[in-house]
Order: C-alpha cells, then sequence, then structure tokens
C-alpha cells in the first residue's frame, strides 16, 4: 500500500485557518485521497476525499498539488471542537484503509 | 438511523477467557471490518467483510474470528484473550453505492483490557 507522511503535531489559535499537510510521493492512479479525523475518545469519522482536484465541504477544503505527490487539509476556522487527531489516507479500488499515526492538531482558545 | 453500534463499550478480562465483541449497523452497508488502536497509534484492520458469508483477513487478524451472517451484524471473536490484545476496537461499515462508497462510518468502540 502507498504510505502517507504527515507532521506528528500541529497548533493553532481559535477562528484562525489550520493548513495540514500530507506527503503520498508512492501514490498510485487510482489512489484517492482520503481525511478522517478522530475526535477524543470517539471513532474516527469522514472528513473529506478528492482524487485530482480540489474538493470542498462544509467541514474543510481539500488542496492537491498538480502532480498529486502531497495535497493539503484546510480548515479554514479552527474552533476548539476541531482539536484531533488527523488522518490522510490513500484509498485504492477495495475498501480497506490505512491508517499512519496522523497529525494531532491542537486549538488554543 | 442509529448507524454503527458496538457492545459492550468496556469489558475486562482474565488472560485466557474468550468472548464476543459485538457490532451492528443498520444502513444495510455490504461492507463491515474491526480495528484495533492501541495507545498513541493508527488503527490497525483485523477482519473485514464483503458482504454476509464473506470474510477476509487484514493486517492483524491472529487471535480473533469473525463471522457475518447477515448484513447487519459482525461480531469479533477472541478466542482466547492475551494482554497483547488489551485496546480500543473499532468497527466500521460502509456501503457500496454512489452515495455512501466514499465514507466508511464508525462506532463509538470498545475499550478491552486484557490482565
Amino acid at each position: 500500500d502507498a504510505k502517507t507522511t504527515q507532521p506528528n503535531s500541529m497548533e493553532s489559535n481559535e477562528e484562525e485557518p489550520v493548513h495540514l499537510p500530507c506527503n503520498h510521493s508512492t501514490i498510485s492512479g487510482t489512489d484517492y485521497i482520503h481525511w478522517y479525523r478522530q475526535l477524543p475518545s470517539q471513532g474516527p469519522e469522514y472528513v473529506i476525499h478528492g482524487l485530482t482536484s480540489n474538493v470542498n465541504n462544509r467541514m474543510a477544503s481539500l488542496a492537491i498539488a498538480e502532480d498529486r505527490k502531497s495535497s493539503t487539509l484546510i480548515l479554514h476556522r479552527a474552533t476548539l471542537r476541531d482539536a484531533a487527531v488527523y488522518y490522510c489516507i490513500l484509498r485504492g479500488n477495495d475498501y480497506k484503509l490505512s491508517f499512519g499515526a496522523g497529525t494531532t492538531v491542537t486549538v488554543r482558545a | 438511523n442509529a448507524g454503527v453500534t458496538q457492545t459492550p463499550k468496556f469489558q475486562v478480562l482474565k488472560t485466557g477467557q474468550s468472548m464476543t465483541l459485538q457490532c451492528a449497523q443498520d444502513m444495510n452497508h455490504e461492507y463491515m471490518s474491526w480495528y484495533r488502536q492501541d495507545p498513541g497509534m493508527g488503527l490497525r484492520l483485523i477482519h473485514y467483510s464483503v458482504g454476509a458469508g464473506i470474510t477476509d483477513q487484514g493486517e492483524v487478524p491472529n487471535g480473533y474470528n469473525v463471522s457475518r451472517s447477515t448484513t447487519e451484524d459482525f461480531p469479533l471473536r477472541l478466542l482466547s484473550a492475551a494482554p497483547s490484545q488489551t485496546s480500543v476496537y473499532f468497527c466500521a461499515s460502509q456501503g457500496a453505492d454512489t452515495n455512501s462508497y466514499n465514507e466508511q462510518f464508525f462506532g463509538p468502540g470498545t475499550r478491552l483490557t486484557v490482565l
């Protein structure tokens, strides 16, 4: 499975944007880029996914590099409820998700 | 919809005991899976199923059994509990149709301690 590389942790102030980078230099042409987050003491929840084009939804935006070897999850205005571990995952044509250690996001009030 | 439900929430076992972790979903999803999460780590896939009667091994299947007799239920059995199986266990499900194919839904987890 293609792997992803994320920083261990990031800090942000409340109501400021957060940019979470992810490197995936061995991504294949059929891999989708998925992001999940895990709030404290909860199961992971889906955030967003994309293939080649940038994507927006109510939770976040996903910016994908033109060569697809990296991507950035953007939380436009961080709130205290966004404090979580964020996982960048490459998903092929099956259902399986492979979780790394993720990035722990801390939001300061 | 209740989504993905897991029981029990907490469980303490002694080494060598067996037990079954229950998982159910009410979204008619074809795909279900079990993960374990050790402290400070990401989730690791134990077993998964793409439909009733079909199961397969994930990354860390040893010491666990699964079966899928209905679409709704996917129990995980610990045959002979060991302290190394102390972990938080998450069940997840996902649909095959266009609207649900891209999102896996996770349960709240079962926190298991083996003494």
